[in-house]
């Protein structure tokens, strides 16, 4: 399964909107994590299982998703730490093998 | 606090070995997968192997299959990554990575960097 991450650059203000596509090849149900990634520092889990926010992640990020192929996150309200790279995700049934999109870059306009 | 912690990157010559270690605390290792996960220069995230917490499975990325060995000390609550017949290709920060819980890895290391480079 490949997914397609889109745009991948975005390029917004604080106070702005995002809203970030991740497409997959084939229905992957639910199963789709979002991660933040700032360069020199650890990714962050920010959705897990499509629309599910892991622990500490604010309520401005939020996760949705339809027909199991196409996936969104939306950012509400761009906050100047939230300039960063983003992932989606998933996890094929078995084996475990992990597979990444290839990241949207959302940068200051 | 959940903390991973990479170390044993460095510069390598093409078909020369390395071997990454992950320091866990926080957390009892032997309860969770564990995972590795790169990012080469200005490229996005990269799955590269994964095992079960008693190390009787492992799985990895086709580029990596038959030259990288993933295991683990569940008693030194450590993971590693045995590299070998390197390529300028395999150049990349490494991730350890907790998970997959479920569908998700939920928490990340530091990285070290990999440099293949003759």
């Amino acid at each position: 399964i490949v997914l397609t991450q889109s745009p991948a650059t975005l390029s917004l203000s604080p106070g702005e909107r995002a809203t970030l596509s991740c497409r997959a090849s084939q229905s992957v149900g639910i199963h789709l994590a979002w991660y933040q990634h700032k360069r020199g520092q650890a990714p962050r889990v920010l959705i897990y299982d499509g629309s599910t926010r892991a622990t500490g992640i604010p309520a401005r990020f939020s996760g949705s998703g339809s027909g199991g192929t196409d996936f969104t996150l939306t950012i509400n309200s761009l906050e100047p730490e939230d300039f960063a790279v983003y992932y989606c995700q998933l996890r094929d049934s078995w084996p475990p093998r992990l597979t990444f999109g290839g990241g949207t870059k959302v940068e200051i306009k | 606090e959940v903390q991973l912690v990479e170390s044993g990157g460095g510069l390598v010559q093409p078909g020369g070995s390395l071997r990454l270690s992950c320091a866990a605390s926080g957390f009892t290792l032997s309860n969770y997968w564990m995972s590795w996960v790169r990012q080469g220069p200005g490229k996005g995230l990269e799955w590269v192997a994964n095992i079960k917490q008693d190390g009787g499975e492992k799985y990895y990325v086709d580029s990596v299959e038959g030259r990288f060995t993933i295991s683990r000390d569940n008693a030194k609550n450590s993971l590693y990554l045995q590299m070998s017949s390197l390529r300028v290709e395999d150049t990349a920060v490494y991730y350890c990575a907790r998970g997959p819980i479920g569908n998700s890895v939920d928490q990340w290391g530091q990285g070290t960097l990999v440099t293949v480079s003759s």
